[in-house]
């Protein structure tokens, strides 16, 4: 069974640091990596999907790294912003089911 | 395009009543899913389905009932509501692949 971990639970940081959110799987044959965002009382917007052989994968402040040998993604955010504040959810699995990690809660102080 | 919606938004059960979850997407999408969102638990798959009259159970099936007799249509429905079904139930859709999600259905049972 498919396991997920994010470390930290939380993370403050000052605006404008740059930063590295973790998430870790206990099953290497995984498919699909996706990393969400969620703000409070609302859905989880989509960031990034890393498929099959990819190792990465980038949206303009936001790269997403996907090692499957080691059992690791990480999702790095530059030059963080106020607006960056929120929960962020990695999930991995196959081409039509997801475990999800308990998210990390990201506070960007102005 | 409203990408995925869900109706309705808020609704408070008494503990044995029934209700139907409506999940609609205009995506084309094939694969449709429901989760539920829980403090401290993370989302967890409930029930998802693969394509037009299809269903197939998640992590946590018990006491819920899917149909999908439209492509774009995804119901969730509770026969006898309990407490422990106060959730936050989201749906999502897929081509496969990345996920896209509704904004949730926030059920409270009391």
């Amino acid at each position: 069974k498919q396991e997920v971990t994010q470390i930290p639970a939380a993370l403050s940081v000052p605006e404008g640091e740059n930063l590295v959110l973790n998430c870790s799987f206990t099953d290497s044959a995984i498919y699909n990596l996706q990393w969400f965002r969620q703000d409070p009382g609302k859905g989880l917007t989509s960031l990034l999907l890393i498929q099959s052989s990819q190792r990465e994968q980038t949206s303009g402040r936001l790269n997403a790294s996907l090692d499957k040998s080691s059992g690791r993604s990480t999702l790095y955010i530059a030059a963080s912003q106020p607006g960056d504040s929120a929960t962020y959810l990695c999930a991995g699995g196959s081409n039509y089911k997801l475990t999800f990690g308990k998210g990390t809660l990201l506070t960007v102080n102005p | 395009n409203a990408g995925v919606t869900q109706t309705p938004k808020f609704r408070v059960l008494k503990t044995g009543q029934s209700m139907t979850l409506l999940c609609a997407q205009d995506m084309n999408h094939e694969y449709m899913y429901w989760y539920r969102q829980d403090p401290g638990m993370g989302l967890r798959l409930i029930h998802y389905s693969v394509g037009e009259g299809t269903t197939a159970k998640g992590e946590v099936p018990d006491g819920y009932n899917v149909s999908r007799l439209k492509k774009q249509n995804f119901l969730l429905g509770l026969e006898s509501a309990a407490p422990s079904q106060t959730s936050v139930y989201f749906c999502a859709s897929s081509y496969p692949g990345e996920q896209y999600f509704g904004p949730g259905t926030r059920l409270t049972v009391t």
